[in-house]
């Protein structure tokens, strides 16, 4: 079964250093999400790209955070400076533009100290 | 986004059935009932999802009040592998496809 590929599993990072996390979603899936959950929380929409075109980055801290998806395919999130309070998982997500099933990935688990 | 109310705690026996409720007032015409599920260290998958009527899948059934101001997922025969965070997202048919997740029903399976 095709699943969304994240990298990498785990990060740490001292604050004010870039961090940068990678996302390949399933084969023929033209919408891709990024999300951040805090501990304790659900997961929050960060953007939202259909093919590689930004459809929804209202909740993204543009002075920080940017996000890109070249050739609609796969995508990167970086974080430039990271502060302590983006310690969190960031989940990348995928779905057919016609479905409403979101498939996840395994999430990217980053410790900024 | 129509907002979404449920329990923010279960728990249960393993190979009974769970009912896990989900409260959604202020739902339009429009607005479709998901259901997706957390297992631990994993990121979230869907489950289920449905208009007006019931639905059934290999997961799960979801059972929808008639004035749809409220839904029940229900896992007919809980294993501990169903132990998860449930989250109950209303969404809308037209427009953006993002999901607004709560907090969502911590359910825990008892062996």
């Amino acid at each position: 079964e095709a699943e969304v590929a994240q990298s990498p599993r785990y990060k740490i990072t001292e604050k004010s250093q870039a961090v940068a996390f990678w996302c390949d979603p399933i084969s023929g899936h033209a919408t891709l999400y990024w999300y951040r959950q805090i501990l304790g929380q659900g997961p929050e929409l960060l953007v939202q790209f259909q093919d590689e075109s930004v459809v929804d980055d209202s909740q993204l801290p543009k002075d920080r955070f940017s996000a890109e998806r070249l050739k609609g395919v796969d995508s990167t999130l970086k974080i430039q400076p990271a502060e302590l309070g983006d310690s969190a998982m960031y989940l990348c997500a995928s779905s057919l533009v016609t479905t409403y099933e979101q498939y996840f990935g395994p999430g990217t688990r980053l410790t900024v100290t | 986004d129509a907002k979404t109310t449920q329990p923010n705690s279960m728990e249960s026996n393993e190979e009974e059935p769970v009912h896990l409720p989900c409260n959604h007032s202020t739902i339009s015409g429009t607005d479709y009932i998901h259901w997706y599920r957390q297992l631990p260290s994993q990121g979230p998958e869907y489950v289920i999802h449905g208009l007006t009527s019931n639905v059934n899948n290999r997961m799960a059934s979801l059972a929808i009040a008639e004035d749809r101001k409220s839904s029940t997922l229900i896992l007919h025969r809980a294993t501990l592998r169903d132990a998860a965070v449930y989250y109950c997202i209303l969404r809308r048919a037209q427009g953006a496809q993002k999901l607004v997740f709560g907090q969502g029903t911590r359910l825990t399976i008892n062996p």
